[in-house]
């Protein structure tokens, strides 16, 4: 069964700070891994998706990597900005099906 | 394109009553589904439907959900009788082959049961 685990839970940096969100999941036979913020109370907004047979995709300041063997993926957060605050969810899709699992989240506090 | 349109976007109703939440998808995406989260436990796969044919109804909590798809825009969550501990945010996704499978999401329906 497929699990993912997002680490830290919750981060705070200051403004300007590169960062970097983990991901990790337990079964490497993946479709595809997708990114998404969720502001409170709003739904997921995606950010970055990466297909299985991809190694990163980037998007602005926004950089996400993958690497299916070691079961890891790191987004990583460019001269980061108050307005980057928000829960950041890892979802990893099967190749056996369509479910996706998401992580639990990362809550990232940016400080003016 | 709006993206995916739920609604309402908040209900608030008491303990035994029936409640249906509503969602369009994307025009041309041939997926959707269905989540449910919440504080404790996170993102949670209700079901999904493939072409308006319901594929893994497994997540479903219990036999007072139901889901329908009757045509490619529109699908309905139904809850009967509804309990306080099905209090949460409902939420609908829709996808397609075109674009890798990537999801897309609507705003959810805050579910608040008295």
């Amino acid at each position: 069964k497929q699990e993912v685990t997002q680490i830290p839970a919750a981060l705070s940096v200051p403004e300007g700070e590169n960062l970097v969100l983990n991901c990790s999941f337990t079964d490497s036979a993946i479709y595809n891994l997708q990114w998404f913020r969720q502001d409170p109370g709003k739904g997921l907004t995606s950010l970055l998706l990466i297909q299985s047979s991809q190694r990163e995709q980037t998007s602005g300041r926004l950089n996400a990597s993958l690497d299916k063997s070691s079961g890891r993926s790191t987004l990583y957060i460019a001269a980061s900005q108050p307005g980057d605050s928000a829960t950041y969810l890892c979802a990893v899709r099967d190749t056996g099906g369509f479910k996706t699992i998401f992580g639990a989240g990362t809550r990232l506090f940016v400080k003016a | 394109d709006a993206g995916v349109i739920q609604s309402p976007r908040h209900e608030v109703t008491e303990m035994g009553q029936e409640v249906t939440l509503r969602c369009k998808p994307i025009s041309g995406h041939d997926y959707l589904f269905w989540y449910r989260q919440t504080m404790m436990r996170g993102l949670e796969l209700l079901i999904y439907f493939n072409n308006n044919v319901p594929i893994d109804d497994s997540g479903m909590p219990e036999d007072r959900f139901s889901a329908k798809m009757p045509n490619a825009s529109f699908s309905t969550l139904k809850i009967q009788p509804s309990e306080p501990r099905d209090s949460a945010v409902y939420f609908c996704a829709s996808s397609f082959r075109g674009d890798g499978y990537g999801y897309t999401f609507g705003s959810g329906t805050r579910l608040t049961v008295v």
